[in-house]
């Protein structure tokens, strides 16, 4: 097992359009979280999962964003209708559960940029 | 609620020890971490300290944690141009999810 993985890299897309981000977890973690870092910030929790089973979602993740995690394995997070602010990196982490206090193992990212 | 709060910039000489500041307002935090982030990457946790401890060290990496004042440090001893990076401070909350400060930029100068 290689890690997070995260796709795409980078993606670039027009305003109103609908983005795709995908993540797959390390295996064995059945605990994964959705970040979003813009310049200059930390990252800002959005949401995160436990096995199939979306338990907490951030004022942050407006109607236009869903995220899904259908066999408890990989997830994807999908923003409908692009704004520019929502340019930022989006990040992937997966944890253990009981092991959560070793911290997230993070992903490299997908940077947004809405043109 | 959680706000992690850290200063922006930090520069200091190759060879000297770095400290890295980091405040937090969630009494309950059980866990707290540091993170490093190289341009264009990740993150990569660095430490993590428990709270009921006072101190961790681990090889050139020294956590200092003040749980009555919410302090939190890191002290980076004999710091190498590698280190050059932003460093973010995070505090688990009690639904075990990770809040994050806006992270210190750290130089290391040649």
């Amino acid at each position: 097992d290689t890690g997070v993985s995260q796709d795409p890299r980078h993606k670039i897309t027009k305003r109103g359009q609908n983005v795709t981000f995908r993540c797959d977890p390390i295996s064995e973690h059945n605990r994964l979280y959705w970040y979003r870092q813009t310049l200059g910030q930390g990252p800002e929790f959005l949401t995160y999962f436990q096995n199939e089973a979306q338990l907490e979602k951030s004022r942050l993740l407006s109607d236009r964003f869903s995220a899904e995690r259908p066999k408890g394995s990989f997830s994807t997070l999908e923003i409908q209708r692009t704004e520019q602010g929502d340019s930022a990196m989006y990040l992937c982490a997966s944890s253990l559960e009981g092991t959560v206090n070793y911290g997230y193992t993070f992903g490299s990212g997908t940077r947004l940029t809405v043109v | 609620g959680e706000d992690v709060e850290q200063s922006l910039f930090l520069s200091v000489r190759e060879g000297d020890s770095s400290v890295i500041n980091c405040t937090y307002t969630d009494s309950s935090s059980t866990y707290l971490y540091w993170y490093k982030q190289e341009p264009g990457a990740g993150l990569q946790l660095l430490t993590y300290i428990f709270s009921n401890m006072d101190m961790k060290q681990d090889q050139r990496l020294t956590v200092l944690l003040n749980k009555k004042d919410k302090h939190l440090s890191l002290r980076i001893a004999d710091t190498q141009t590698g280190d050059s990076a932003i460093y973010f401070c995070a505090e688990r909350n009690g639904a075990n999810n990770l809040f994050f400060g806006t992270g210190t930029r750290l130089t290391v100068i040649p």
